[in-house]
């Protein structure tokens, strides 16, 4: 079935320093991939999302490039901020149903 | 307007109870989802209807019981409450040719 791997955390950084979590998948297909975040005491928000091979999604200086030879989809920033403290889930999407799964996700703290 | 709502945010309750949680989707969306968040931050989905008709019903107990009354409502039934069934609750919804979904503010559920 299909799988998502992401790196064990917590992650923390400094603000300032740049940001990598790393996300693999096993999918059958050619699944669209997606980072959602959390933040404390909220719901999920999608954070960007790559439909295709070499897609390149991005959002409030987050990047993420969808790589089938790899089979990633590594997040990255380049100066986080202290409000980027949350919870971050790397998933793929079942393109028959939608059905989302998720990686483990990953705390991240960003200290001043 | 919130997109994705849910009620209630929280509930607490005795093991034994039954209890329900309310979602409401505004997108226009003809999918929607209920998934299981837990007390390690893993998310996992529950079930999936596409425009009243269950699509996907992973392994959950049958005292869970989703119901649809039309495509922008999607509710959860949870007969005998039992101490594992502690998580937080999200709902989701999504349309079909779109793969990202939107999540609601979730439920905490906690059984005493």
């Amino acid at each position: 079935g299909d799988s998502v791997t992401q790196m064990e955390g917590p992650v923390t950084l400094s603000e300032e320093a740049f940001l990598t979590i790393n996300c693999t998948y096993t999918a059958t297909g050619y699944p669209s991939l997606f980072w959602y975040v959390q933040y404390p005491g909220e719901g999920l928000q999608l954070l960007l999302k790559a439909t295709k091979a070499d897609d390149k999604g991005s959002n409030k200086g987050f990047e993420a490039t969808y790589r089938k030879e790899t089979t990633s989809f590594h997040l990255e920033k380049g100066s986080v901020q202290v409000s980027d403290s949350a919870v971050y889930f790397c998933a793929l999407s079942d393109r028959s149903y939608g059905k989302l799964t998720f990686g483990q996700g990953t705390i991240l703290t960003v200290h001043p | 307007d919130t997109a994705v709502s849910q009620t209630p945010k929280y509930l607490v309750t005795q093991m034994g109870n039954d209890k329900s949680i309310k979602c409401e989707q505004n997108l226009g969306h003809d999918t929607m989802y209920w998934y299981k968040q837990d007390s390690k931050k893993f998310l996992k989905i529950m079930f999936s209807y596409n425009n009243k008709e269950l699509i996907i019903n992973e392994t959950v107990p049958n005292r869970f019981s989703p119901k649809s009354p039309d495509k922008a409502h999607l509710n959860l039934h949870i007969n005998s409450l039992e101490l594992g069934d502690s998580a937080v609750y999200f709902c989701a919804s999504s349309q079909v040719g779109k793969p990202e979904a939107f999540f609601g503010q979730g439920t905490r559920l906690t059984v005493v």
